[in-house]
Order: C-alpha cells, then structure tokens, then sequence
C-alpha cells in the first residue's frame, strides 16, 4: 500500500526559530511530491512541488528536499513567524496510471509563538 | 481571478437524510477531484472526472456516494442515507488537464451528520 508518513503531528516554536517537518513515503516511483499549507477553515495552498527528477525547490524561507532513495521529504522553513503558523501537508504522486491522485499524509500543525 | 469554490462552505443534517456537495472549478479546468478530509484520517482521495466523465471512482466509500459534473465544469457530490461517519471536510479540486502538475483546491464543505 501507497502511505505517505508525516512527523511530528504537531510542533510548537518560539518566533525566529529554523525548523524542518518531516514526509516519508513508502514507494520510491513517484511521480512529484508537493508541500501544501493549511489555515483552519481554509483550502490547501501549494507551497512548493519537487519533480522526481529534482534534488530540491527553495521559495523564501522555505526549501523542500527529496531523496526518493530513502522514501523522505522535508521543508526547512527559516526565521519563522507567527504568520507560518498552520497545518503542513506533504502529498505524493505515484507514477504509472494514477499519476493524476494526490497521496496525503495526516500533516504537521505548526505553532509558532510570538 | 476566480478560483475553486464550493458550496455549501457548512452543512449540518440528520443521519439517514440526502446532502449535495457542490463544485465550480477553474474556467477551462478540464480535470476535477473529490477528496475527503476526515478527523484522524488525513485526505483521502475520492473521485476523479476528465471532462464529464470519472475514470477513476475508486475511492468512494461506498454506494451511498456518487458524483456527477455536467458541460465539463461543475460538480456534485451526493450522499445518500448519510450516516455519522460521513461526517468530514469534503474537499474539491480542479486542474488545466489531467497531467498538469497543479491541483487547486477550494475551500472545502464542512458535513457534519447528527
């Protein structure tokens, strides 16, 4: 089975901290990994999109990795602030026929304190 | 300009009673999708249309659930007899065709079934 792992479920930080969350995936034929933002109530926002082909994508403070060898993801976010404060979702695309579904691990909540 | 939308964006009913989900993707979005958002369960992908047609219905939970979209735009998701467990955030999707590398969301209808 397909499953994509988040840790940890939630992570509590002080302002100006660098942190980095977690994504495993247990199948290493993906298609592209991509990191999604969740403000409660709110839709997915996508944060960043890794090809397969790709080592890794940087926006601001924030830079994804992939390592398809080792099944694992992870966002770096620098100098956070509150306003980072949210749920973080990694999902994956498997290659092969149903490379059009997003796999979802559970998600990170993050909360940055002032 | 406009993006996902999704109404109703809250819907609370009586278990045993019919709800209708409704999706109005991107204008020129070719390709739609269904994901589930479930407490402790993370998203879970539901159903995806090319068009007017749904190659892929795989991850309806059951009969009770079907989905229909109409001149290739929008959507409605169905639930029939609905019952406790159906309770979730029900999320909709759209993206340029079915190998764009984005899906964006819309904000999703909160069920909660009584």
């Amino acid at each position: 089975k397909q499953e994509v792992t988040q840790i940890p479920a939630a992570l509590s930080v002080p302002e100006g901290e660098n942190l980095v969350l977690n994504c495993s995936f247990t199948d290493s034929a993906i298609y592209n990994l991509q990191w999604f933002r969740q403000d409660p109530g709110k839709g997915l926002t996508s944060l960043l999109l890794i090809q397969s082909s790709q080592r890794e994508q940087t926006s601001g403070r924030l830079n994804a990795s992939l390592d398809k060898s080792s099944g694992r993801s992870t966002l770096y976010i620098a100098a956070s602030q509150p306003g980072d404060s949210a749920t973080y979702l990694c999902a994956v695309k498997y290659s092969g026929g149903s490379n059009y579904k997003l796999t979802f691990g559970k998600g990170t909540l993050l909360t940055v304190n002032p | 300009g406009a993006g996902v939308s999704q109404s109703p964006s809250n819907k609370v009913t009586e278990k045993g009673k019919d709800v209708e989900l409704r999706c109005d993707p991107i204008s020129g979005h070719t390709a739609l999708y269904w994901y589930r958002q479930s407490l402790g369960q993370g998203l879970e992908f539901l159903i995806y249309f090319q068009g007017n047609s749904a190659p892929d219905k795989s991850g309806l939970p059951s009969d009770r659930f079907s989905a229909e979209r109409t001149g290739g735009s929008v959507s409605t998701l169905t639930i029939q007899r609905t019952q406790q467990e159906d309770s979730a955030v029900y999320l909709c999707a759209s993206s340029l065709n079915r190998g764009s590398e984005t899906q964006y969301f819309g904000p999703g209808t909160r069920l909660l079934v009584l």
